[in-house]
């Protein structure tokens, strides 16, 4: 079955520690997303990849970090920066970043829950 | 300003009932997409439905369809025959071609609760 997988489905850090968030796809999409979720809010963007080797700056990147190495494969850093990293994190996928026209959805995973101890 | 505006906190409705959820959204790009997601408290987000700005129609799923009001700038999602799986999170998003992002930006969402 096609679709993306995180891992984990919780982690816990202490402060002052780096932890990386996994996320894989098999959708064969180009274009990757990392978000943030705290209680009573949307979505709000961390990075975003819209081809290999490629990613850009969202709204809130401060204190993480990605690389693109893989096109099935986007990972976030949580890095010690990051003042508040306590929140559910969402990674998606969809075909193309730049498809205009049609839908374009965005598929998601199953998130991760990062608690900070 | 918020792009994209969903003023309901929560909702009820009783189940096999109608309920509809409210979107409007804000942008001066003539060309544009909106999307509605469902979260439950598993935490994925699904995708339920998607309007394009040039769509002639209403666009419709299933039990899902979007009233499209592009004078209004509204996109409110109607949930016909509610069931007790429809009980989840709700989130509106829009996806603006001008700027070349095509990064949907999305709203706060609205909490939606069954009853039986």
């Amino acid at each position: 079955d096609g679709g993306i997988t995180q891992s984990p489905k919780y982690l816990f850090r202490k402060e002052g520690q780096n932890v990386t968030l996994s996320c894989e796809q098999n959708l064969n999409h180009d274009a990757m997303y990392w978000y943030r979720q705290d209680p009573g809010q949307g979505l709000r963007l961390i990075y975003y990849s819209q081809i290999v080797n490629d990613f850009q700056k969202g709204d809130i990147a401060e204190g993480y970090s990605v690389s693109r190495e893989k096109k099935e494969s986007f990972p976030l850093t949580v890095t010690s920066a990051q003042k508040n990293p306590t929140a559910f994190y969402l990674c998606a996928s969809s075909i193309q970043g730049r498809l205009a026209g049609g839908h374009n959805e965005q598929f998601f995973g199953p998130g991760t829950r990062l608690t900070v101890l | 300003a918020q792009k994209i505006t969903q003023t309901q906190p929560g909702m009820f409705v009783q189940e096999k009932e109608a309920v509809t959820l409210d979107c409007t959204y804000d942008t001066s790009d003539p060309s544009y997409g909106l999307f509605w997601y469902k979260q439950p408290s598993s935490g994925e987000m699904i995708f339920l439905i998607y309007q394009g700005s040039y769509d002639q129609q209403n666009a419709t799923e299933g039990r899902y369809s979007l009233n499209f009001q592009k004078a209004r700038k509204s996109a409110n999602l109607v949930i016909s025959a509610s069931q007790l799986g429809d009980s989840a999170m709700y989130f509106c998003a829009m996806r603006e071609t001008a700027g070349g992002s095509y990064i949907p930006t999305f709203g706060r969402g609205t909490s939606l609760i069954v009853h039986p």
